[in-house]
């Protein structure tokens, strides 16, 4: 029931853009985002609570497609700041489940 | 300052020897989860909390406890540690299960 990530890595230039897949296998309820920076807790970005629905702020956002369990995260005009790993959470039910993450590596 | 609480940061035990880590919130949080991440597997649920004494087993609860007897609190209780239970963990704690989720720093524990 662990929701699926893709890609795993990715590395981009300061000011490209990057989308990262989130995939379940069960209904969801929500999905949320988190970033984790080496060594550090998991940081929350946001959770999408309908169907369709786009949030975010600034170059963050992210789109949930409730009816195919699918949620994509985009960063647009990428900071060395965004470097760290994305995680997916899910909760099918009362469980959360996060996803393997992807690792984010901004270079100047 | 709203925060989670874990401690102890750094733990190294031998096989066998019981151990309790503790997590705290002063948030009145309802949800809390105890979380283990291991390398290529992300964060893995071990145990979560609807609310007090009330509790019941996530992804991997093999070899764990925990308890809920106050709303703050939220032990996780290794009876008798494995060298498989070497990894990092977190506890995390949110109003609701669908709501903003705060992480404690983390313990990374090593079972020789």
């Amino acid at each position: 029931q662990q929701p699926v990530q893709s890609p795993q890595a990715v590395i981009l230039r300061e000011g490209e853009d990057a989308v990262i897949n989130c995939s379940s296998s069960k209904a969801l309820y929500s999905v949320h985002w988190y970033r984790q920076k080496h060594g550090e807790a998991p940081v929350f970005l946001m959770i999408l609570l309908k169907g369709g629905e786009q949030k975010g702020h600034e170059k963050i956002s992210a789109s949930f497609n409730e009816k195919k369990q699918q949620s994509s995260l985009y960063l647009t005009a990428s900071q060395l700041s965004y470097s760290g790993t994305y995680f997916c959470g899910t909760d099918p039910g009362n469980q959360f489940y996060f996803g393997t993450g992807t690792s984010l590596t901004v270079i100047p | 300052e709203a925060q989670v609480t874990q401690n102890p940061r750094y733990l190294i035990t031998v096989t066998g020897k019981k151990l309790t880590v503790t997590c705290s919130q002063n948030m009145n949080h309802e949800y809390m989860s105890w979380y283990r991440q291991d390398p290529g597997l992300g964060l893995r649920q071990i145990y979560y909390s609807m609310n007090v004494e009330v509790t019941d087993k996530g992804d991997v609860p093999e070899g764990y406890k925990v308890s809920r007897k106050e709303k703050r609190n939220f032990p996780l209780i290794l009876e008798s540690p494995s060298p498989n239970q070497t990894s990092l963990y977190f506890c995390a704690s949110s109003l609701y299960r669908n709501t903003e989720a705060f992480f404690g720093q983390g313990t990374r524990l090593t079972v020789v």
